[in-house]
């Protein structure tokens, strides 16, 4: 079927290891972006493309690496992660001036 | 730049009861505005959106909002509420409506239905 696949969905790792969030979809969209939600402080935008090879700051985004190879994968990468990295990551896409559409979430857990 | 209030982190009401979640904007140009909703251990889901055609938008799940400008609001109502409505509910704004504009969320509203 089409549409947005994250993996893992649950994952816990420890402080100071390297970790990769993956996102996959099947639409061909051209933006995608990478949200935390954290209790209390809603969605946030970590990073977001525009297309591949074009990548983007969003609001919390210290801490956090992408990139974008491929336009269908979006991967997130915690370069060595941290308590407060701990969340619940959402991948999303837009082909334009359409809503966002998002993947299912990753539960990160940082020990 | 653009930012979103929503007035209570948690609603809530009983089953066959009007429904009311609200949300205040603020945004330098006419915004363009989304309510998503979030079950358990998924992801967002558009429940509708306003982008500057009629001012009181449907939704899905027989949701509605109203946006009025002169308040800067862009309040959800369902007449009667269903159990199967409990989730959280999260107001978005987006200043130009696509390409690289992520949204700025809300920091959402748990919707909580007795029986």
């Amino acid at each position: 079927d089409a549409g947005i696949t994250q993996s893992p969905r649950y994952k816990i790792t420890e402080t100071g290891r390297q970790v990769t969030l993956m996102c996959h979809q099947t639409w061909s969209h051209s933006y995608m972006f990478w949200y935390r939600q954290d209790l209390g402080h809603g969605l946030r935008l970590i990073y977001y493309s525009a297309a591949a090879d074009i990548t983007d700051k969003g609001e919390v985004p210290d801490g956090y690496v992408v990139s974008r190879s491929k336009t269908e994968n979006f991967p997130l990468t915690l370069e060595s992660a941290t308590r407060s990295q701990t969340s619940v990551y959402f991948c999303a896409t837009r082909p334009g001036a359409t809503p966002l559409h998002f993947g299912n979430g990753t539960r990160l857990t940082v020990t | 730049a653009q930012s979103v209030t929503q007035l209570g982190s948690h609603v809530s009401v009983s089953e066959g009861a009007l429904v009311l979640l609200r949300c205040n904007y603020s945004s330098s140009v006419p915004p363009y505005l989304f309510w998503y909703v979030q079950y358990p251990n998924q992801g967002l889901q558009l429940l509708l959106k306003y982008t500057s055609a009629a001012t009181l938008v449907k939704g899905i799940n027989g949701f509605e909002a109203e946006f009025k400008k002169s308040e800067t609001s862009f309040h959800l109502t369902k007449p009667s509420a269903h159990m199967s409505d409990a989730a959280e509910y999260f107001c978005a704004v987006s200043e130009s409506g696509g390409g690289a504009d992520g949204l700025t969320f809300g920091k959402g509203t748990h919707l909580i239905i007795q029986p």
